[in-house]
């Protein structure tokens, strides 16, 4: 099974600050996906990456996916109350979730 | 449906109850997924059926677990003789596609909360 690690495992910030959450694995990705889930509800996809390099944006969120494939970063800019949530990476392998970053955005 | 649903959306068991779950997936998927998500932690995965043929249970904890998808549209979880580490949410995912296309998209229902006293 491969593993995926996500990190910071906590995250609280202010509205209007910028972070950046990773998920790295301990072996190649063929495509990773990136989840959001609010409290009582299942996770919401946001981006699936497949290509090594590649970066992808929407609105205040980049994705980035390692060159390697072995690894992925999200960053938001400016971050805002509703951006709070548990965010998920899955390897799309073999469907496995990472443990999440588990962010608050204070206002 | 306009998504996945699953119900009982809470239920409470006594430890040694049986309990079944459902899920409802979106009309014509094909990937029906069952995963179990513990207080503050990602979602685990259970089990996989490509229509009603079940294709991955290396997933489920112990053989109390019991899934099934006959029809292969409506699914249903059971958990035999509940003991109270099976107290999780319980979630349910379809995609249209089978499992393993790269850039398929799970849609998940809300979960189940079960709670084992």
């Amino acid at each position: 099974t491969q593993l995926l690690e996500q990190s910071p495992q906590f995250l609280s910030i202010q509205e209007g600050e910028n972070l950046t959450v990773y998920c790295n694995s301990s072996s190649v990705f063929s495509s990773l996906q990136w989840y959001r889930q609010e409290p009582g509800e299942g996770p919401v996809l946001l981006v699936t990456v497949v290509t090594g390099g590649e970066v992808k944006k929407l609105k205040r969120l980049t994705f980035q996916f390692g060159d390697a494939r072995k690894d992925s970063s999200l960053h938001i800019t400016a971050a805002q109350p509703g951006d709070t949530g548990l965010y998920l990476c899955e390897n799309n392998n073999d469907m496995r979730f990472g443990a999440g970053t588990r962010l608050t955005v204070k206002p | 449906g306009a998504g996945v649903s699953q119900s009982p959306r809470y239920k409470v068991a006594k430890r040694g109850q049986d309990v079944a779950l459902r899920c409802d997936p979106i009309s014509g998927h094909v990937s029906l997924f069952w995963y179990q998500q513990a207080l503050g932690q990602g979602p685990e995965f259970l089990t996989y059926f490509q229509n009603e043929a079940q294709l991955d249970k290396s997933g489920l904890p112990s053989d109390r677990f019991f899934a099934e998808r006959p029809e292969g549209s409506v699914s249903t979880l059971k958990i035999q003789r509940t003991q109270q580490e099976d107290s999780a949410v319980y979630l349910c995912a379809s995609s249209p596609s089978p499992w393993g296309t790269p850039t398929d998209t799970q849609y998940f229902g809300p979960g189940t909360r079960l709670t084992v006293l």
